[in-house]
């Protein structure tokens, strides 16, 4: 069955440390999305990239960074850069068309201290 | 600029009873609207989507929404809740003018009593 895979599910990193959350689709999907979500705030996008070699940075990209090389991946390295990086991040795709909904993964959830 | 509202924080309904999740929106053009469900610790899973055709649209495990422009609202309803629709409830509006973004909804959080 196609679909987005996200590992690990949970990730812990001491503070300072550079850390990389995976995320593979296998939907032939052009667009690619990495959102964040804390509790009571809904979900905030850090980068997107509607094609390969391609991205943009969301409303909250400072402290992270991407690569899109590969149609199939969109890896997110959160930076020490990052304030405030213990979240739950969900990795989304689309075909990228508007009408076209995001499919998601199942989410890693970063715990930094 | 593109949002979406969710008025209600937090629901709690009784089991058998019917549910409407209001979500209102802004955008300049016709939307298009997305109603997502979240359980804890996963990922987002798509209930309905509508984006021209029939203003109501069935989705999966018994919701329908309504699509109204005059109102700019997209409310989710469901005529009997099952304690398995517990869970958070994310209204998303997705646009194909500004390199196809989606805008979320803060959420409406979900509680059946049995």
């Amino acid at each position: 069955d196609g679909g987005i895979t996200q590992s690990p599910k949970y990730l812990f990193r001491k503070e300072g440390q550079n850390v990389t959350l995976s995320c593979e689709q296998n939907l032939n999907h052009d667009a690619m999305y990495w959102y964040r979500q804390d509790p009571g705030q809904g979900l905030r996008l850090i980068y997107y990239s509607q094609i390969v070699n391609d991205f943009q940075k969301g409303d909250i990209a400072e402290g992270y960074s991407v690569s899109r090389e590969k149609k199939e991946s969109f890896p997110l390295t959160v930076t020490s850069a990052q304030k405030n990086p213990t979240a739950f991040y969900l990795c989304a795709s689309t075909i990228g068309q508007g009408h076209s909904p995001l499919h998601f993964g199942n989410g890693t959830r970063l715990t930094v201290t | 600029a593109q949002s979406v509202t969710q008025p209600d924080i937090h629901i709690t309904v009784s089991e058998g009873a019917s549910l409407e999740l209001r979500c209102n929106y802004s955008y300049g053009a016709t939307p298009y609207l997305f109603w997502y469900v979240q359980s804890p610790g996963q990922g987002l899973q798509l209930l309905l989507k509508y984006f021209s055709g029939d203003t109501l649209v069935q989705g999966i495990k018994g919701f329908e929404a309504e699509f109204k422009r005059s109102q700019s609202s997209f409310n989710l309803r469901k005529p009997s809740v099952h304690w398995s629709d517990a869970a958070e409830y994310f209204c998303a509006v997705g646009t194909s003018n500004t390199g196809n973004q989606f805008y979320f909804g803060t959420g409406t959080s979900l509680t059946v009593i049995p």
